[in-house]
């Protein structure tokens, strides 16, 4: 089974800074099936990215994916105050295995 | 509007069992998987598996093996989520999400997710 690790654990910006948060594979992700959720306190999670680069509806393209194979990167060009959040990659097969998260805290 | 709305809050003793389900709205129950993922406090998300509302095929991840049933009621458009056994690292909060649909692809993501119900395992 496929394991993801995102990198760094805690990044620590200002609004208006880029983000760039990554996801690594244990084994290549098929189909680049591979998609990022935001996660903010007490909520559910929200799909931002699908198929590592197609955002999803509704989301502001200031958001970004890219990657492939075990390598994926999720971008936010200028943190907007409402960005500060939990973000979890998962790569969605017959299994589901989520990423162990990365949160992005106002510095 | 697509909506999945879950069960309330549980508190369980250690070695019982908890069912929680999720209705879904605003489409057709059966056109879509749902999957399971849980949170413990603190923590990260993990997900559980995944049933086919519209012919009860599941799957669910090792860990769980044995432990999760997964099951649905097409007539109310809900889903179930059993979980036996229960432990005190079972204490987490329990995420229905919308899949892929039935006849399309499987490979698609979570679009809609439930509210989460909080299980408490305690003594």
């Amino acid at each position: 089974e496929i394991v993801l690790t995102q990198s760094p654990g805690t990044l620590s910006l200002s609004p208006g800074e880029g983000a760039t948060l990554s996801c690594r594979a244990s084994q290549s992700v098929s189909g680049n099936y591979l998609a990022w959720y935001q996660q903010k306190p007490g909520q559910a999670p929200r799909l931002l990215i699908y198929g590592a680069s197609n955002r999803a509806t509704g989301i502001p393209d200031r958001f970004s994916g890219s990657g492939s194979g075990t390598d994926f990167t999720l971008t936010i060009s200028r943190l907007e105050p409402e960005d500060f959040a939990v973000y979890y990659c998962q790569h969605y097969d017959t299994t589901r295995p989520f990423g162990q998260g990365t949160k992005v805290e106002i510095k | 509007q697509v909506q999945l709305v879950q069960s309330g809050a549980e508190v369980k003793k250690p070695g019982a069992s908890v069912k929680v389900s999720c209705q879904a709205s605003g489409y057709t129950f059966t056109d879509y998987y749902v999957h399971w993922v849980r949170q413990a406090p603190g923590q990260g998300l993990e997900w559980m598996g995944w049933l086919n509302p519209n012919n009860g095929d599941r799957k669910n991840a090792q860990k769980f093996q044995g432990r999760v049933t997964l099951t649905r009621d097409t007539s109310i458009s809900t889903a179930y989520m059993e979980l036996s056994m229960l432990k005190s690292d079972d204490t987490a909060v329990y995420f229905c999400a919308r899949g892929s649909g039935t006849s399309a692809s499987f490979n698609r993501p979570h679009d809609y997710w439930g509210q989460g119900t909080l299980v408490t395992v305690s003594s």
